[in-house]
């Protein structure tokens, strides 16, 4: 079993609906990172939480310390919105843990 | 602007040759990782390095090779001995002691046949 799991692997909708993805870990982490990855390869960072909850724009990121549990919330969402978004978790020093992705589509 | 190069974006080789993937930097960062991403795994670890002339395996270094030379510049060497190269290697860098703040670079896709 991986250290962090997402859910789902792939979502498709269509513009301007309400987009979860869900990030479950099962070891002791310090902070939580949600990551874009573009069609061409690329990888942005979006949010990095210890607790609580982070808003940028029509993106919105959770964390439930205690259930070991993140989500990553899009708002009204967009074609351009289409990506494969990554969680990653800081575990001990010097290292990311990183979940497998999931690919998403929003469809015009 | 700054930022993290890596050069070429695809790279085709054939099984048995060595080849040598380019990372530069150029946000003075001390720290930089090589990462592989296979389809439906998550971005798994090969190198990492600190600082300059020192670098440590991370959790999938065998068949790989590193060097650091100089800050700016951490180049992998994919070996004859990786037995599956075929995947699509990141590189990152970060400020000294903030590995959890990583830049990425674009990526390069290497194809072994």
């Amino acid at each position: 079993k991986n250290e962090v799991e997402q859910s789902p692997q792939n979502l498709t909708a269509q513009e301007g609906e309400f987009i979860t993805i869900n990030c479950s870990y099962s070891v002791g982490i310090s902070a939580l990172h949600w990551l874009q990855q573009h069609p061409g390869g690329g990888i942005v960072s979006l949010f990095m939480l210890s607790s609580g909850k982070k808003k940028h724009g029509r993106l919105i990121a959770t964390i439930n310390i205690q259930e070991k549990h993140s989500s990553l919330h899009i708002t009204a969402s967009h074609p351009r919105d289409s990506a494969v978004y990554i969680c990653a978790v800081n575990q001990g020093a010097q290292k990311l843990v990183f979940g497998q992705g999931t690919r998403l589509t929003i469809n015009p | 602007d700054g930022g993290i190069t890596q050069s070429p974006k695809y790279l085709f080789r054939k099984e048995g040759q060595n080849v040598t993937l380019s990372c530069e930097q150029n946000l003075n960062h001390d720290a930089m990782y090589w990462y592989r991403q296979d389809p439906g795994q998550g971005l798994r670890l090969i190198y990492y390095s600190q600082i300059v002339n020192d670098f440590q395996k991370g959790d999938i270094a065998e068949g790989y090779s590193v060097s650091r030379e100089k800050k700016e510049s951490f180049p992998l060497t994919v070996t004859s001995a990786q037995k599956n190269p075929t995947a699509f290697y990141l590189c990152a860098s970060s400020a000294r002691g903030q590995f959890y703040e990583q830049y990425f670079g674009p990526g390069t896709r290497l194809t072994v046949t």
